[in-house]
């Protein structure tokens, strides 16, 4: 069974430019999380999808925002890049929490953004 | 206040040796789970353990267990038997159960391991 795939791995961005990222989940899997991970905040939640409906939403501001596809298929998307938004994107999909506590989130490879 | 609290930034251990993690966790809600991932340099987030909030049991997957202490809020992970590929950074999260926590992780700022041969 194919993992969570994240593309691209590598992305070098502009000030004020705009960022799209990827997320393919695990078959089957309709929820989709995003992090953001940086040597100084650690790992944060950006937000949670399920069915194509954001469920949950991190403390991040609205230039910050995501979608999913009807195939569970998500995409997140930063706009008016910002030197702090540098960092390693982390998605991860899983069974929907009421199918069972103990299903875990499997997480991608990421995409490292880099912000110039 | 942190919700996942890991006080060791940084462990060295020998290989072959057992080594402990250490890991405390804040709550209100009466039903979570705790997971522990470990993150090589690579990047991925690799899933190792799970316990949930009612288990009766500590969790063991292989060289890795759990040692839950329910009452003092704890939840560290035990890896036996050390290997050099055990070099990683170490996190711990908690999924709470409250309606609006989804299927939201929390971490904890992570404890880096290194294993000495």
């Amino acid at each position: 069974k194919a993992g969570v795939t994240q593309t691209p791995r590598y992305l070098i961005k502009t000030r004020g430019q705009q960022v799209t990222l990827s997320c393919s989940p695990i078959s089957g899997h309709r929820s989709v999380s995003w992090y953001q991970q940086t040597p100084g905040q650690g790992l944060q939640f950006l937000f949670e999808y399920f069915s194509e409906t954001q469920r949950n939403k991190g403390n991040f501001p609205g230039r910050f925002s995501g979608r999913q596809f009807s195939n569970s298929r998500s995409e997140m998307n930063v706009s008016t890049l910002e030197l702090g938004d540098s960092a390693l994107y982390l998605c991860a999909s899983s069974l929907p929490r009421g199918t069972g506590g103990r299903s875990p989130l499997h997480f991608g490879n990421g995409t490292r953004l880099t912000v110039t | 206040a942190q919700k996942i609290t890991q006080t060791q930034p940084g462990m060295f251990v020998q290989e072959k040796e057992a080594v402990t993690l250490d890991c405390t966790y804040d709550t209100s809600d009466p039903s979570y789970g705790l997971f522990w991932y470990k993150q090589p340099s690579s990047g991925e987030m690799i899933f190792l353990i799970y316990q949930g909030s009612y288990d009766q049991q500590n969790a063991t997957e292989g060289r890795y267990s759990l040692n839950f202490q329910k009452a003092r809020k704890s939840a560290n992970l035990v890896i036996s038997a050390s290997q050099l590929g055990d070099s990683a950074m170490y996190f711990c999260a908690m999924r709470e159960s409250n309606n609006n926590a989804g299927n939201m992780l929390t971490f904890g700022g992570g404890t880096r391991l290194m294993v000495k041969p």
